[in-house]
This record gives structure tokens, C-alpha cells and sequence, in this order.
């Protein structure tokens, strides 16, 4: 079945940068568009940006512009989310989730597993 | 920005029909999903495009959208269903979600 396993938890200090993996399965890596959302403690869900594995083109978030980087291996078909100059408030839960639409902005199904990203002095 | 409204919270009867409301501005010429999320686990689609339910999904889960109002429907609910639910839609090729609503079957 269709499955995506991230990479484990990090902790940073602030103004560091952190980067999650992301590596699929079940499914054909270039297939689909890589979504990223992340979900900070106790709160809703917040959608960041994506990325065409096929291309290597993304899409992000006008919140995140600037300091988000999303790119792909295509051979090992792993797809990452690089976050720079963290602060405290960018201590969340990171997810990946394959867009099962078309042109990155269809439906996220299925979600990986997160990974808590804590930003902490 | 593109705002969608959710109600805190719902709270249902064992058996009996949860009804949760996502309200935006002309929602229904929007595609709308939902998503399931139970605590400590990662969120769970259970309908997407408006209705449409994805292959393991109970049928008790329905999905409806139209003018500025999307809901999302468990019929029979069950204690298993106890969960956080977000509504989600595109505007200007941006995901945007409901702040969520917590449904507690008791």
C-alpha cells in the first residue's frame, strides 16, 4: 500500500535551519506532487508548499516564501523540506503528503507518520 | 485571504448523525475535503471533492457542498469516530484549512 516515511525528530536552536525527509513507496515517486503542511502544538493544520518530483518545480506557502526549500532526489525518490532561520514558533509537527489530485492542488492522501521539528534555546 | 469556519466542537449520541459545518465565501464553486485526525496520529482523508469517499472510508462518512456552506456528515456515528475533523480547500492556488472541530460521541 501507498506509504511515506519522514525522517525523525530534530531540535534546533534558533536561527538554525532543519531539513525532513520523506521517502514514499507503493507508488510511482514522480507521479504525484509532494505536499508539506506542518501542525504546531495544539493547533490546526497549516499547508506550506510543494514540489513536482518529475520537474523538481515547486510552489510555496507566501508565509514561507524566502525561507522554505523544497527539492527531490530522484533516485533514491526521497523528497525534502528545508526551513531556515527558525524560530520558537516554528516548533510543530512536519508532514508530507502526497497530493492524489492533479497540479498540486488536489486531495493529500496519504500523510506520513511527522516529524516534530523543536525550536529551543 | 480565504477564510473557512468551523465549529469548536460537536458532540453526538453512539448511533446517532454528526453533522460538521465548514462556511467560506462561495465555498460551493470550491472542491472541499476532509480530513480525520485522532490524537498522537497523522490526519486521515475521508472525503475529497466534495463527496467522493476514498476506498476504506465507512459509508457512514458523506460529504455535500453548496453555496457558502460544506458539510461533512457521519450517520450512525461510532465511538471510533471520536476525532479532530478539518475542512480544506484552494484559493489562488493556496491550501486553506478550517481551524477544525473536535467531535466527542458520548
Amino acid at each position: 500500500q501507498v506509504q511515506l516515511v519522514q525522517s525523525g525528530a530534530e531540535v534546533r536552536k534558533p536561527g538554525a535551519s532543519v531539513k525532513v525527509s520523506c521517502q514514499p513507496s507503493g507508488y510511482s515517486f514522480s507521479a504525484n506532487y509532494m505536499q508539506w503542511l506542518r501542525q504546531a502544538p495544539g493547533q490546526g493544520l497549516e499547508w506550506i508548499g510543494w514540489i513536482n518530483p518529475n520537474s523538481g518545480g515547486t510552489h510555496y506557502s507566501q508565509k514561507f516564501r524566502g525561507r522554505v526549500t523544497m527539492t527531490r532526489d530522484t533516485a533514491t525518490s526521497t523528497a525534502y523540506m528545508e526551513l531556515s532561520r527558525l524560530q520558537s514558533n516554528d516548533t510543530a509537527v512536519y508532514f508530507c503528503a502526497r497530493d492524489a489530485g492533479f497540479g498540486g492542488e488536489g486531495w493529500f492522501d496519504p500523510w506520513g507518520q511527522g516529524t516534530l521539528v523543536t525550536v529551543s534555546s | 485571504s480565504y477564510d473557512l469556519a468551523q465549529p469548536p466542537s460537536v458532540s453526538v449520541s453512539p448511533g446517532q448523525t454528526a453533522s460538521i459545518t465548514c462556511s467560506g465565501n462561495e465555498l460551493g464553486s470550491r472542491y472541499v475535503s476532509w480530513y480525520q485526525q485522532k490524537p498522537g496520529q497523522s490526519p486521515v482523508l475521508v472525503i475529497y471533492r466534495d463527496n467522493k469517499r476514498p476506498s476504506g472510508v465507512p459509508e457512514r462518512f458523506s460529504g455535500s457542498n453548496s453555496g457558502n456552506t460544506a458539510a461533512l456528515t457521519i450517520s450512525g456515528t461510532q465511538t471510533m469516530d471520536e476525532a479532530d475533523y478539518y475542512c480544506q480547500a484552494w484559493d489562488r492556488r493556496t491550501a486553506v484549512f478550517g481551524s477544525g472541530t473536535k467531535v466527542t460521541v458520548l
